[in-house]
């Protein structure tokens, strides 16, 4: 399978406690980006990275989130000191590496789904 | 700051319609647009992506029309089949090439 692959898929935490999820692109994308979706919304976008370097961060990314991707190939994103309102889906996509011709063109991983009781 | 809406929000229709989904967004300087199926408790699968100098796209029973300059872009789903039911997102790609902005969706039942 060379598709976005994500894990856990499943997540139930109590509030206080830190969760890490683990993100592993498509191998030859060396774009990663992560998004959260809540119930009924759309996914909103977290952060991207191109190869290691985090180039952009969203405002939704408290200081509570913290997301790496240490060798340009997976990335993981931990939130310390869970909060139930962090209950939402978290998603993961890359895409291919940029250039005159290319679409940017996304493809998404099957999700983490985070419980916070 | 881009915004993306979606109507409508939710669709019933029989099997076998021909159905028209409808996307808008606020800032025309995207670089492309992309629409997705999302399953209920599933990930995202890309349907159609349509670059910014491109007025449509078509896959099977499937067409994307985007119009930049009224912000605006359309779903065609020709002879709908209940296996069609699903949330449909649709989304913008910056010019940054970094953020897509997604609409909420249209959730879409199609009965037999």
């Amino acid at each position: 399978d060379t598709g976005v692959s994500q894990n856990p898929r499943h997540k139930i935490t109590k509030r206080g406690q830190n969760v890490t999820f683990r993100c592993d692109p498509i191998s030859e994308h060396n774009r990663l980006y992560w998004y959260r979706q809540t119930l009924g919304q759309g996914p909103e976008f977290l952060t991207y990275f191109q190869n290691e370097a985090q180039l952009e961060k969203s405002r939704l990314l408290s200081d509570r989130f913290s997301a790496e991707r240490p060798k340009g190939s997976f990335s993981t994103l931990e939130i310390q000191r869970t909060e139930q309102g962090d209950s939402a889906m978290y998603l993961c996509a890359s895409s291919p590496r940029g250039g005159a011709w290319s679409t940017y063109e996304q493809y998404f991983g099957p999700g983490t789904r985070l419980t916070v009781t | 700051k881009q915004e993306v809406t979606q109507i409508p929000a939710a669709l019933s229709v029989p099997e076998g319609e021909n159905l028209v989904l409808n996307c808008s967004f606020t800032d025309s300087a995207i670089y492309n647009l992309q629409w997705f199926r999302q399953d209920p408790g599933k990930g995202l699968t890309s349907l159609l992506l349509i670059q910014s100098s491109q007025r449509e796209q078509t896959s099977g029973r499937l067409n994307a029309s985007l119009d930049k300059s009224s912000g605006r872009s359309t779903l065609y789903i020709a002879a709908s089949q209940p296996g069609d039911s699903a949330t449909y997102l649709c989304a913008a790609l910056n010019s940054g090439y970094s953020t897509l902005t997604f609409g909420k969706g249209t959730m879409l039942l199609v009965s037999p």
